[in-house]
């Protein structure tokens, strides 16, 4: 079974400080995407991107987001200056480029703004 | 634009009594729909997914669910629960075009399985 990989697992960071999370999609996916849970509420859909550029962005994908392709196998969200309200799950996802393929989460992040 | 209602937010059920966790839709576009579990802690495991063709959907860990098109629902049943179902289940949408998936999720509904 393949599987999306995420490190770290858990990322605690000041306020104001920079911090990426790193994704790994199924290796021969092309559509790749982030999404956030806030504790205790629903998971919800930051950005996917597709051939090396964002396809679409939520309202909450703002400047202090970024996301890369760095390489082959990695896909990156940066956060730029974090605040508070950062503090959440992180979720990548990878699909192939059938509209039946099945949408693979990776297991998260648990970024902790203090 | 679409969006997805659950309106159950914690659903309690003794072991091995029958349980539905209701979804509903909306959507303009077709659609295809989904469960997702989340156990305490980790990621989302797809439970069952509808993309077309029988109504009716199998998924793992015993777990079913019905597509209703006239009605825009899609809920989940299982015959029997067991502990181990204890989890938040999360009903989902997407309107694929060719490989992209945006998939739009529910506020979910915590299923607490009591021995």
């Amino acid at each position: 079974e393949p599987e999306v990989t995420q490190t770290p697992s858990h990322q605690v960071t000041q306020m104001g400080q920079e911090v990426i999370l790193r994704c790994v999609p199924i290796s021969n996916h092309l559509y790749f995407y982030w999404y956030r849970q806030i504790l205790g509420q629903k998971v919800e859909f930051l950005v996917s991107f597709y051939n090396n550029e964002i396809s679409e962005k939520s309202e909450i994908f703002d400047d202090q987001f970024s996301v890369e392709r760095p390489d082959g196998s990695n896909f990156t969200l940066k956060i730029r200056s974090t605040k508070l309200e950062d503090s959440a799950m992180y979720f990548c996802a990878s699909t192939g480029l059938a509209s039946t393929d099945t949408q693979y989460f990776g297991p998260g992040t648990r970024l902790t703004v203090l | 634009a679409q969006s997805v209602t659950q309106l159950d937010s914690q659903v309690p059920v003794f072991e091995e009594a029958p349980v539905e966790l209701r979804c509903n839709y909306s959507s303009s576009v077709s659609v295809y729909l989904f469960w997702y579990v989340q156990y305490p802690n980790q990621g989302l495991q797809l439970l069952l997914k509808y993309l077309s063709g029988s109504t009716l959907v199998k998924g793992i860990n015993g777990f079913e669910a019905e597509f209703n098109k006239s009605q825009t629902s899609f809920h989940l049943r299982k015959p029997s629960v067991h502990i181990s179902d204890t989890a938040e289940y999360f009903c989902a949408v997407s309107s694929p075009s060719g490989g992209y998936q945006k998939v739009t999720f529910g506020t979910g509904t915590k299923l607490q399985v009591i021995p």
